[in-house]
This record gives C-alpha cells, sequence and structure tokens, in this order.
C-alpha cells in the first residue's frame, strides 16, 4: 500500500489564487512527521514546510500553510496568492519513527503534484 | 543555496562503467542520506549513514555503495551501470538529533546519464 498519495498529478492555477496541494499518509507509528519540499524545472530539492504528528497547531511558513487533519490522515499543503515562481513539482514526504526504536529517519514520499501557475 | 554540495552536477557515461558521485553535507550535519530519482520510480531511498557509519539501507541494487568519510563527506559508487540507472541522484543531510522536526536539506542533485 502507498504510504503518501498525492491525488493530483497535475494543476492549473491563477496566478494570486490560493492553491491546496493534497497529501494522505498511512502509518501506524504515533510519531512522525510530515514535510512538503518544492522542486523547480532546474531540479534542486528545496524544503518549504515541516507538521509534527504531536504539533496541535497547523504549520505556517510565509505563504505555505499545512492543513493537517490527524484523524483523516491528511497533510495538504496550502500556498496564498500564488505567484508564477511557484510553478514546481511539489512532494509531500513522511518521515515515521520511534525514538524508542533504532529509527533510520528516512523520508517516503509521494509521486508528486505538477503545479502550473497561469499568469 | 541548503549548505549540501553535490559533484558533478551532470555525469554521461557508457554502459558497464563505473562512477563516482560525492556529497558535502551541511555543517554541522551528521547524517547523510541518498536518494534516487527516476521518471518510473519517484524518490527512491537509497542508503543513510550517520557519523561515518550505514544506518539504513533502502532500495540499493548490489552494484551501488556507499561510505561516509570522516570529515562527514559521503560518496555513492554506482558500478556496471545500466541504462535503468539513468537518474537525478540526490544527497540530503540532516542534523538527526532524536527529535522528528529535522528537515532534510538537499543538494542539487547530480543528473546521471548512461548511454
Amino acid at each position: 500500500a502507498q504510504k503518501i498519495t498525492q491525488t493530483q498529478p497535475g494543476m492549473f492555477v491563477q496566478e494570486k489564487e490560493a492553491v491546496t496541494l493534497d497529501c494522505t499518509y498511512d502509518t501506524s507509528d504515533q510519531s512522525y512527521g510530515l514535510f512538503w519540499y518544492k522542486q523547480p524545472s532546474s531540479g534542486e530539492m528545496i524544503f518549504l514546510i515541516y507538521q509534527g504528528s504531536y504539533d496541535e497547531q497547523n504549520a505556517t511558513e510565509g505563504r505555505y500553510s499545512l492543513n493537517f487533519q490527524k484523524a483523516r490522515k491528511s497533510a495538504n499543503l496550502v500556498i496564498s496568492a500564488s505567484q508564477l515562481g511557484d510553478s514546481a513539482m511539489y512532494f509531500c514526504a513522511m518521515r515515521e519513527g520511534r525514538v524508542e526504536r533504532d529509527s533510520n529517519y528516512q523520508l517516503i514520499w509521494g509521486a508528486g503534484t505538477k503545479l502550473i501557475i497561469k499568469p | 543555496d541548503s549548505g549540501v554540495t553535490q559533484t558533478p552536477k551532470h555525469l554521461i557515461t557508457a554502459t558497464g562503467q563505473r562512477v563516482t558521485l560525492r556529497c558535502s553535507p551541511r555543517s554541522g550535519d551528521l547524517s547523510v542520506y541518498w536518494y534516487q530519482q527516476s521518471l518510473d520510480q519517484g524518490l527512491q531511498f537509497l542508503i543513510h549513514y550517520y557519523n561515518g557509519e550505514e544506518r539504513a539501507k533502502g532500495n540499493i541494487l548490489e552494484r551501488f555503495s556507499a561510505q561516509q568519510f570522516p570529515d562527514l563527506h559521503s560518496e555513492l559508487n554506482l558500478s556496471s551501470l545500466e541504462l535503468g540507472d539513468s537518474a537525478l541522484y540526490f544527497c540530503a543531510s540532516s542534523v538527526d538529533s532524536e527529535l522528528m522536526n529535522t528537515e532534510a536539506f538537499f543538494g542539487q542533485g547530480t543528473r546521471l546519464t548512461v548511454v
């Protein structure tokens, strides 16, 4: 079974509109972390935002916020006031692991969503 | 700039050859992770080193090997290369304390093309 599911292979959004990128996850761990990364056409992987499983508040970083719904196992990324430079691939990733075990803290990745911002 | 340096940025080589990809983590980061990103497989975890020791292996082929040196830089060795090894290879580093909220910082990747 997929551990990270991103159901939107691609999205077109008008500049200045808000956009929500979907991510659902599957884990039996109580302690885990959820990440969003952006990959522009140049190829580098850029960290955007993090949400811990025990965090009670939704994470925010500038124009990025994470809509964390733990019971539904979803961690959607919201980009407010989209800009042309937001056009990129967006990846949701999860790190599982408990402190008690020798966790390897690897990231498990979704397939990504290609976001294109239209002027 | 993430602070993680990968060299070379691009590599074109023939099938059957061997190449070495190099990664310098961010200053102070003890963990290095290697990932492979190919068109058909997406991002796959290969291997994780922490302070010079191998911590975990993912979907790494036997033809591939890696090591982390005392100065914490890491090398990924790919041998007997096949066309299907063509991919973007990422190195990432993190502090890796016992906390969960340590994001991994990625290098710009090495794009390997096997012809």
